[in-house]
């Protein structure tokens, strides 16, 4: 596609569900991101997939947050017995590489609000 | 632990003005710095990256400056407009993985 896509924009749910957000990259790109950015805050890194495999995922909060890509395109992040600290907008980008010769695309976000 | 900081957490100029938005980071190992800028409800636009090698990069009004060993990066705005206004974030990557790790942002507003 043309840019980074994610959905659903807008999530609202009850605390203690379960939660997938999704994120479909740049075609092509082997490197996927995501990011928690709290109101007010910059974004805060999680989780990063070279390919089908997750690279780095010592962003992740605890055992609640778990995120795939099985096959190294189309990204999903759980999120299982939601709390209301887990609010925030969840942010995914691709890249090429790493990010070392080129910029990072970013999604416009899934806005996650826990009730 | 990498930490960025930006400074000021917002500011509000009257158009025509020059501004300069500072960030600064605690390791010096970085393998690049950059600069984004992010409007309300929208994600990030990437305004410019510095390699650690390079000293600035400019596109258009905007130019940006890393000094590596003082852990300190400038991004200078030319002549702002109101459509400056948003969020500018910098960022920096280490020299292992790709992550980035981000400042809070300054939140920038060009009033007409």
């Amino acid at each position: 596609g043309a840019g980074v896509s994610q959905t659903p924009s807008n999530k609202v749910t009850e605390k203690g569900k379960y939660v997938e957000l999704r994120c479909d990259p740049i075609s092509g790109h082997t490197a996927l991101y995501w990011y928690r950015q709290s109101l007010g805050q910059g974004p805060e890194f999680l989780i990063y997939f070279q390919g089908t495999g997750a690279a780095d995922d010592s962003g992740l909060p605890n055992d609640r947050f778990f995120a795939v890509r099985p096959e190294g395109s189309v990204s999903t992040l759980k999120i299982q017995r939601t709390e209301r600290g887990d609010s925030a907008v969840y942010l995914c980008a691709s890249s090429s590489w790493t990010g070392e010769a080129y910029g990072y695309t970013f999604g416009s976000g899934t806005r996650l609000t826990v009730v | 632990k990498q930490e960025v900081t930006q400074i000021p957490a917002a500011l509000s100029v009257p158009e025509g003005e020059n501004l300069v938005l500072n960030c600064s980071f605690t390791d010096s190992a970085i393998y690049n710095l950059q600069w984004f800028r992010q409007d309300p409800g929208k994600g990030l636009t990437s305004l410019l990256l510095i390699q650690s090698s390079q000293r600035e990069q400019t596109s258009g009004r905007l130019n940006a400056s890393l000094d590596k060993s003082s852990g300190r990066s400038t991004l200078y705005i030319a002549a702002s407009q109101p459509g400056d206004s948003a969020t500018y974030l910098c960022a920096v990557k280490g020299n292992q993985g790709g992550k980035l790790i981000f400042g809070q942002g300054t939140e920038l507003s060009v009033k007409p």
